[in-house]
């Protein structure tokens, strides 16, 4: 599986749109781009994931590049509850090997 | 559904002494994965399942630990004998597949400590 670089740590103002960036520059043709949350003492909860076309669901939106080389996950209206690590994973989807390999993803805060 | 089931949710132990911790999948679920996290080195995965048969356990850390799935319901992870450097959370998570998302299901974790 490709590896991802994400930051550190980022901070958001509560009401705002978090955008999460995440490099994934050695990904393969058929990899796709999965985002997972961990909010604090809970287990991983999985957010979006998609391929090469932008995709939207009830929890974020997903903007890939075009060259599929970068990412960014969007929490359009952050609240305090949005406050996880969020980790940006690459693989291959729907094949007989499942893992997921989590980095140390990007700590965000929203604040008040 | 009540979604992954694990227990205990905490777990103190003294080195030396057996730990068994349990997960119980989403129903109809195939694949089942146990994975460790600690602040050193995150999350990790120990071993999964695809109907109750082991598929990969690269990441078992050693001969201590084990892990079984008699039936699809149900699954163990058994540390024997434990040690302080085994304290970490476990989670246990499921999955279907095929499915559009190829989703994993975590459980809330175990918290185990071993003194």
């Amino acid at each position: 599986d490709a590896k991802t670089t994400q930051p550190t740590s980022m901070d958001c103002a509560e009401g705002r749109a978090a955008n999460l960036p995440c490099n994934h520059s050695t990904i393969s043709g058929n990899e796709y781009v999965y985002w997972y949350r961990q909010i604090h003492s809970q287990g991983p909860q999985y957010i979006i994931h998609g391929l090469k076309n932008n995709e939207t669901n009830e929890m974020a939106s997903l903007i890939i590049t075009e060259d599929r080389k970068s990412s960014t996950l969007i929490l359009p209206h952050a609240t305090l509850r949005d406050t996880a690590v969020y980790y940006c994973i690459v693989r291959v989807a729907h094949q007989g090997a499942q893992k997921l390999v989590f980095g140390q993803g990007t700590r965000l805060t929203i604040n008040p | 559904d009540a979604g992954v089931i694990q227990s205990p949710r905490h777990e103190v132990t003294e080195m030396g002494q057996e730990v068994t911790l349990r997960c119980k999948p989403i129903s109809g679920h195939d694949y089942l994965f146990w994975y460790r996290q600690t602040m050193m080195r995150g999350l990790e995965l120990l071993i999964y399942f695809n109907n109750n048969v082991p598929i990969d356990d690269s990441g078992m850390p050693e001969d201590r630990f084990s892990a079984k799935m008699p039936n699809a319901s149900f699954s163990t992870l058994k540390i024997q004998p434990s040690e302080p450097r085994d304290s970490a959370v476990y989670f246990c998570a499921s999955s279907l597949v095929p499915s559009r998302a190829d989703t994993q299901y975590f459980g809330p974790g175990t918290r185990l400590t071993v003194l």
